[in-house]
């Protein structure tokens, strides 16, 4: 139903590793959006890319490295982190155009469960 | 930003309607108001949405207030698979014409036999 996608589904790495996530979606949308998801914490929003280009960055620290190669595919790559950073990753879509209906609707891939050790 | 709040928690007896109020006092005249729910561990799932009329789906209703300052989604015959966190998230428009959604606690509902 959701026609977004990430791999893996749980990730565990020390705190040494480089990892990435990715997130596809075939649902022809232009916007693509990495959210993280503490334990008892509301949805962040961490990077936007809005036709390949990143338009927002939330003050995400630079172990956290974003990467958009077309529409379809959005990374994120993982490196030296640390134990906070242990959430759940999720990644949505959604058209780019405004027009203030259904279609601005984000939809949400199932996430990446990650900890770090 | 418009802000929303939300009751914490609720409770439903299954196959009854759930009514999940949401303020949104500060919200301006363009902007929409968007129910998300999240089911444990999973990633959120679009709801409804509208600007000032009522709207029904097959999943939902939601009656917005004149004024436009609280919503109400109704789930009208609630189940089991109906529990999770429902988020009222009032929608700003994003610098490159996207939209931005901004999360808050959002309604726990526990849905019970």
């Amino acid at each position: 139903e959701t026609g977004v996608t990430q791999t893996p589904r749980h990730l565990v790495m020390g705190m040494t590793n480089k990892k990435s996530l990715k997130c596809e979606q075939h649902l022809g949308h232009n916007a693509m959006y990495w959210y993280k998801q503490s334990a008892k914490k509301p949805l962040e929003l961490m990077f936007v890319y809005n036709f390949k280009e990143q338009t927002e960055n939330n003050s995400v620290p630079s172990r956290f490295s974003p990467e958009c190669p077309n529409s379809s595919h959005l990374f994120l790559h993982l490196h030296t982190l640390q134990p906070e950073d242990s959430a759940l990753y999720l990644c949505a879509s959604s058209p780019s155009e405004w027009s203030g209906g259904a279609s601005d609707t984000q939809y949400f891939g199932p996430g990446t469960r990650l900890t770090v050790l | 930003d418009a802000k929303t709040t939300q009751p914490p928690s609720m409770d439903c007896a299954e196959g009854r309607a759930a009514n999940l109020p949401c303020n949104h006092s500060t919200i301006s005249g363009n902007e929409y108001v968007y129910w998300y729910r999240q089911i444990h561990s999973q990633g959120p799932q679009y709801i409804i949405h509208g600007l000032k009329n009522n709207e029904t789906n097959e999943m939902a209703s939601l009656i917005i207030t004149e004024d436009r300052k609280s919503s109400t989604l109704i789930l009208p015959h609630a189940t089991l698979r109906d529990t999770a966190v429902y988020y009222c998230i009032v929608r700003l428009r994003g610098t490159g014409g996207y939209n931005k959604l901004i999360f808050g606690a959002g309604t726990r509902l526990a849905v019970h036999p």
